[in-house]
């Protein structure tokens, strides 16, 4: 079975430029989550889809936006980038069954803004 | 809101010995699952171990199981016979959205 998968696995941006990142969840999987891994600052939770809507977002500015497409797949929009941006994206997906709902992640895309 | 704590940076243990990961975490939930992670060099941060909080059993996964006391809020990893593969930082999780402790650098030493 494939794993989730991210593209690209790198990318870098001036300030100013928007950036998509892509994510192909597990098949099967509803739901995905995005993260945001900056240096210092940890594992943040920016966005949550499942069925095609926008379920939840964490405490990130209005420019981090996305979508989830009817394949489940999703894209993560980052508009007017800032240097501090810069951070490891990770996106997991997620299928309940049970009760139990388990994330599993992608690779992350590196995302460095000059 | 929900916080987790991983209160040690960094652990060292010695090949084929065991090692114990702090976290203790604070909700007013009562239903909730928990997780660890762990996220080595590559940065594909993998599946360790969970668990359901209305299961007084804890899990277990080979050489992982967790120490799981609700009432004090703590799930700590314990990891046996540690190879050196083993080598990444640990990350306590908590809930659906989740949220992360800081981490746990943990070294293997041959």
């Amino acid at each position: 079975e494939a794993g989730v998968t991210q593209s690209p696995t790198h990318l870098i941006k001036t300030r100013g430029q928007q950036a998509t990142l892509r994510c192909s969840p597990i098949s099967g999987h509803t739901s995905v989550y995005w993260y945001q891994q900056a240096l210092g600052l940890g594992l943040q939770f920016l966005l949550w889809y499942d069925e095609g809507e926008e379920r939840n977002r964490g405490n990130f500015p209005p420019r981090f936006s996305g979508r989830q497409f009817p394949n489940y797949s999703s894209e993560l929009n980052v508009n007017a980038l800032e240097l501090e941006d810069s951070a490891l994206y990770l996106c997991a997906s997620s299928y309940r069954t049970g009760g139990v709902e388990t994330q599993y992640f992608g690779p992350g895309t590196r995302l460095l803004v000059l | 809101a929900q916080t987790v704590t991983q209160s040690q940076p960094e652990m060292s243990v010695q090949e084929a010995e065991t090692v114990t990961l702090s976290c203790t975490y604070d909700t007013s939930e009562s239903d909730y699952y928990l997780f660890w992670y762990k996220q080595p060099p590559s940065r594909q941060m993998i599946l360790v171990i969970r668990q359901e909080a209305y299961k007084q059993q804890n899990a277990t996964e080979n050489r992982f199981s967790v120490n799981f006391q609700k009432a004090a809020k703590s799930f700590s990893l314990k990891i046996s016979d540690s190879q050196l593969g083993d080598a990444a930082m640990y990350f306590c999780a908590y809930g659906n959205k989740l949220v992360f402790g800081a981490g746990t650098i943990l070294r293997v030493k041959s």
